[in-house]
């Protein structure tokens, strides 16, 4: 049972704007950084955000991240067909001493 | 560009012992800004940090409480590499395991995955 609760499912037609939502708790969300990971079948997670809003190099700017609180955002907007995938948070835990990742959501592009 | 190659069986024997190596290429083992993690992801557990080891000024190792007591990872400097240990696995540990990267607070480098079945 993941400590980061995401939602298990989202969709959206192409074009539109889609959320994911992230909770956590002030051991990990609420004191440090939340980062994100797209992850298709077969494949490794790949870092999709960091430090909460960063894009790594390469990661179109149609994806987004947001924090407040205790709670972190991945925002895709202009969804595609190629965006169907897994999406995962993660945060350090500073009670656990540990990584931390949420149970992930099936994105599905309709 | 920092890589990590994965190598060892993909199945291990109900209380025996599995092991994994991550080889490491444009990036050092004792890097002093990075840490060398294993994790792992199966349907029922999702994706579950396991443990990391880092050097800063000497070595160190974290891992997680619920496997604390079967696993080691080992840092090998001499090959730019390292490795898991989970001893005594049962079928609850059939899963794909990852070795990670992390730098800066966020895991930025991931192995390939190596899917391993626990079955005798």
């Amino acid at each position: 049972q993941s400590v980061l609760t995401q939602p298990p499912s989202a969709s959206g037609t192409p074009g539109q704007r889609v959320t994911i939502s992230c909770s956590g708790s002030s051991s990990n969300i609420g004191r440090d950084i939340v980062s994100w990971y797209q992850q298709f079948p077969g494949t490794a997670p790949k870092l999709l955000i960091d430090s909460n809003n960063q894009r790594p190099s390469g990661v179109p700017d149609r994806f987004s991240g947001s924090k407040s609180g205790m709670s972190a955002s991945l925002a895709i907007s202009g969804l595609q067909s190629e965006d169907e995938a897994d999406y995962y948070c993660a945060s350090w835990d500073g009670s656990l001493n540990g990584w931390l990742f949420g149970g992930g959501t099936k994105l599905t592009v309709l | 560009q920092v890589q990590l190659q994965q190598s060892g069986p993909g199945l291990a024997k109900p209380s025996q012992t599995l092991s994994l190596t991550c080889a490491i290429s444009g990036d050092s083992v004792s890097s002093n800004s990075a840490a060398w993690n294993w994790i792992r992801q199966s349907p029922s557990r999702g994706l579950e940090w396991l443990g990391r080891t880092y050097y800063r000024s000497k070595w160190y190792n974290e891992y997680v409480v619920s496997v604390k007591s079967r696993i080691t990872i080992n840092p090998d400097t001499s090959k730019n590499q390292f490795s898991l240990q989970l001893k005594f696995v049962t079928p609850e540990d059939t899963a794909v395991y990852y070795c990670a990267r992390t730098h800066s607070g966020r895991v930025d480098i991931w192995g390939q995955g190596t899917l391993v079945t626990v079955s005798s």
